[in-house]
Formats: C-alpha cells, sequence, structure tokens
C-alpha cells in the first residue's frame, strides 16, 4: 500500500498569504494524485487531480504541481473561506489511499 | 446539479450489520463508477470500496475485504453498501462519491454525500 505523508501538519498563516503543502509518496504515484479540501461538518471537495488539474470551479489561486514521490498543492493568497484541512490522495495502485491532512488555520 | 444522499447509518452492536444507501440525482447514474469513503471521527479518510458504472467489477479495501459488500440499482439510481461483522473500528461517517472519469474506475471523487454515521458500540 501507498502511504502519503502530509506536511506540515499544521500550517498558520494569514490571509493574503502564500500556502504550500506537502504530499510525500512511499513510492512513485506517476501524477495520479489529487486534492481535496474539507471544512468542518462538511464533505471533501476536490480540487485538483492528476498532481495538477484544477476541478470544475476551482479558483485560480489553488495549484498543484510534482510527479513520482514529492507533491505540492499551492495557494497563491489565502482567502478566508481557504482556511480548512487538506488531503491528498493517490490513485496509481489499490488500495487508493490518502495523507493524513494538513490543517491551514490563521495565524 | 449533482445530489448525492446518503441513509442506513445508525447504532449497531457489534458484530451487526446494516446497509447503507445513497441516492444519486443530477447526473447520468448509470456512466459513473461509485465509491464509500469512511471517516472515523475527528480522523483521516478512508476509502473503502468502489463499484464500476454498470456494477460488474467492484474493490475493497483489505480492512472491509469480505465484511463490506457494494452493488448498485442502476434503474433506482442508488448505491448501496452492505457493512457486516461491525467492529468498534468501524465507526465513523461514511461518505458516497462519484467517480470523476467515466472510466473504469473512475480514479478520482468530484461530489461527495453529506455522510451517514455508523456507530458501533455495545
Amino acid at each position: 500500500e501507498i502511504v502519503l505523508t502530509q506536511s506540515p501538519a499544521t500550517l498558520s498563516l494569514s490571509p493574503g498569504e502564500r500556502a504550500t503543502l506537502s504530499c510525500r509518496a512511499s513510492q512513485s504515484v506517476g501524477i495520479y494524485l489529487a486534492w481535496y479540501q474539507q471544512k468542518p461538518g462538511q464533505a471533501p471537495r476536490l480540487l485538483i487531480y492528476d498532481a495538477s488539474n484544477r476541478a470544475t470551479g476551482i479558483p485560480a489561486r489553488f495549484s498543484g504541481s510534482g510527479s513520482g514521490t514529492d507533491l505540492t498543492l499551492t495557494i497563491s493568497s489565502l482567502e478566508p473561506e481557504d482556511f480548512a484541512v487538506y488531503f491528498c490522495q493517490q490513485r496509481s495502485s489499490w488500495p487508493w489511499t490518502f495523507g493524513q491532512g494538513t490543517k491551514v488555520e490563521i495565524k | 446539479e449533482v445530489q448525492l444522499v446518503e441513509s442506513g447509518g445508525g447504532l449497531v452492536q457489534p458484530g451487526g450489520s446494516l446497509r447503507l444507501s445513497c441516492a444519486a440525482s443530477g447526473f447520468t447514474f448509470s456512466s459513473y463508477a461509485m465509491n464509500w469513503v469512511r471517516q472515523a471521527p475527528g480522523k483521516g479518510l478512508e476509502w473503502v470500496s468502489v463499484i464500476s458504472a454498470d456494477g460488474g467489477s467492484t474493490n475493497y479495501a483489505d480492512s472491509v475485504k469480505g465484511r463490506f459488500t457494494i452493488f448498485r440499482d442502476n434503474s433506482m439510481n442508488t448505491l448501496y453498501l452492505r457493512v457486516s461483522s461491525l467492529r468498534a473500528d468501524d465507526t465513523a461517517i461514511f461518505y458516497c462519491a462519484k467517480g470523476l472519469f467515466t472510466s473504469r474506475w473512475g480514479d478520482y471523487f468530484d461530489y461527495w454525500g453529506q455522510g451517514t454515521l455508523v456507530t458501533v458500540s455495545s
């Protein structure tokens, strides 16, 4: 099973700042990785798929990059609604797995 | 508008069973793979199972293999998960999630329901 390790566990930033979230895989996932955002009491929302493709309706401030074992989600300028937990997920091999999440909190 | 509405969760004793349902609308249900993903209280996400668009192929996480069964009724636009031999560590919110692509497995999850809570306790 591919283990996804997200870092940092918590990111404390102010609105307008840039957020950089990391997802490291225990073996190569190629580009087969997605990012999701989850707010308290809500279901996750797909942000990015295949490492760098924004899902429908996702603002351009969200971008994904990387391949292989090191992938990154960048939020270029944090909006108040972006403070949430972010998960990565791989579909390179069974079973599909998620990272443990990064919480982006207001500093 | 895509909508996924889960039901069927509740309190069940260890060793018990439940049938979870997910009613889908707003898209051509029979064209997409569907999934169950769960989240233990305050924890991360765990993919549980997927079923292909035609229902002919399924896959499961090792943690539920042999205990959970995914199936679908395309005439009723409904996804199901039969959960049995439940254990305390199965306690979680169970989400149904639509596959992003019209490929065999969908691969990512672009729409999610609000979830149904399964609590396993004596």
